[in-house]
């Protein structure tokens, strides 16, 4: 099966810009996640959808970070106003059913510079 | 949310067993273990889950005491290509809860 698909692969702002990255998750996947990961940490979970509903998204910095997944399929992660602290990779993951029996698949991520 | 502690880091070579042990000590009973792999500019990898006992697949072991509060990843006999970070996570397994959360992980390095 294909992976989890996410774009663009690398991108570099200034600060202040705007920025926004895609997801298509796997094939009948209902569970989409997006996760920050700074250099030298884990990733953080920022949000979490089921379908085109969020489940959680109390890690999100909502005055400037937003996300939607319509449709309940690929998702968008938006970044408006950038700060320089967003520097890191935005990873994208889904699950399928209602059981993580197989975890989560990840992609390979966006890596997000700003300068 | 139970909170997981792992050696930041371990040394290994080739051919060597490599075992992980990973500390939850507030675990619920809803709560499942699961191991991911990450090398460099890659997402995580999923490796293994288990709730308790021992569960094995191609890949690794995953050793889990009767209390449940740590758990061994077990790698036998790794190679250069095992050197990678590796998380060890504690949460619900139904994916309508609460996503999981990953902490500082290990970081293997894997000598020849």
């Amino acid at each position: 099966e294909a992976g989890v698909a996410q774009s663009p692969r690398y991108k570099i702002i200034e600060k202040r810009q705007s920025v926004a990255f895609w997801c298509n998750p796997i094939s009948g996947h209902a569970t989409l996640y997006w996760y920050q990961q700074i250099l030298g940490q884990g990733p953080k979970l920022l949000i979490q959808f089921q379908n085109n509903g969020v489940v959680d998204d109390s890690q999100l910095p909502k005055d400037r970070f937003s996300a939607e997944r319509l449709k309940g399929v690929d998702s968008t992660l938006k970044i408006q106003p950038a700060k320089l602290e967003d520097s890191a990779v935005y990873l994208c993951a889904s699950s399928f059913g209602l059981k993580r029996e197989n975890g989560y698949t990840f992609g390979s991520g966006t890596r997000l510079t700003v300068v | 949310l139970a909170k997981t502690t792992q050696p930041i880091s371990m040394d290994s070579y080739e051919g060597q067993e490599v075992n992980i042990t990973c500390s939850h000590n507030n675990i619920a009973t809803n709560d499942y273990i699961t191991w991911y792999q990450q090398f460099p500019s890659q997402g995580p990898r999923f490796i293994i889950q288990g709730y308790k006992t021992k569960v094995t697949n191609e890949v690794a072991s995953l050793f889990i005491p009767a209390d449940r509060k740590s758990s061994t990843l077990s790698l036998p006999r790794v190679s250069l290509s095992d050197t990678a970070v590796y998380y060890c996570l504690v949460g619900d397994a139904d994916t309508g809860r609460r996503a999981l959360t990953f902490g500082s992980g290990t970081r293997l390095q894997v000598q020849p």
